[in-house]
């Protein structure tokens, strides 16, 4: 059972790097969500997209670029790594973002990176 | 999206059942009730989810009220598995532009054995 694989698990980081946190889903879902976690506040969106070719801003995007090459792929890329960006990422996606009729849009999450940025 | 209620903290007995609540006073009549959870060092994961209707699955319960500003998890036999942050989250079938969910800050549920 594989569904949604984030690498690395965790990474310290100097300011200033580049880096890429990598997600893989196997479920041929169209839509997919990079979401950043602090202590004592819940989950906010950074960057989705809805079907592979596509991207959107969501809530936090700046200093983070997405692509979506493909639809099993979706990294997230820090051009210049800033110590405010320590954080737990979480990757998750859906069959889409707009539930039809008579189903449901379950996101599906992935363990997260746990990323810390000196 | 509606804003939803919950309480910081609660706890349980291991073994007893548990009722989460939230209210959402604001919830507009196209708008979902789902439930999610999440682990300690793990990603958020779905619970349940209902419209009107009171919904069972083989994880939890939802009750709604009949006015939709209030629903309350339901978890039949708190076990330590159970101990969990759980969100309340109000969302449209269809999304929004972005589809995403609104988390707030959830409920920590705290199993005592």
């Amino acid at each position: 059972i594989a569904g949604i694989t984030q690498a690395p698990t965790s990474q310290i980081l100097a300011a200033g790097r580049r880096m890429t946190l990598r997600c893989t889903q196997d479920m041929r879902h169209n839509a997919m969500y990079w979401y950043r976690q602090d202590l004592g506040l819940g989950l906010r969106l950074i960057h989705y997209s809805n079907t592979a070719g596509t991207t959107g801003k969501g809530e936090v995007p700046d200093g983070y670029s997405v692509s979506r090459a493909n639809t099993d792929d979706f990294p997230l890329t820090l051009a210049s790594a800033v110590p405010s960006q320590t954080s737990v990422y979480f990757c998750a996606s859906s069959k889409t973002a707009f539930g039809r009729v008579n189903s449901y849009n379950e996101q599906f999450f992935g363990p997260g990176t746990r990323l810390t940025v000196l | 999206d509606a804003k939803t209620t919950q309480p910081n903290s609660m706890e349980s007995n291991e073994e007893e059942p548990v009722h989460l609540p939230c209210n959402h006073s604001t919830i507009s009549g196209t708008d979902y009730i789902h439930w999610y959870r999440q682990l300690p060092s793990q990603g958020p994961e779905y619970v349940i989810h209902g419209l009107t209707s009171n919904v069972n699955n083989r994880m939890a319960s939802l009750a709604i009220a009949e006015d939709r500003k209030s629903s309350t998890l339901i978890l039949h036999r708190a076990t330590l598995r159970d101990a969990a942050v759980y969100y309340c989250i109000l969302k449209g079938r269809r999304g929004g532009s972005q589809g995403n969910l609104i988390f707030g800050k959830g409920t920590k549920l705290s199993v005592k054995p």
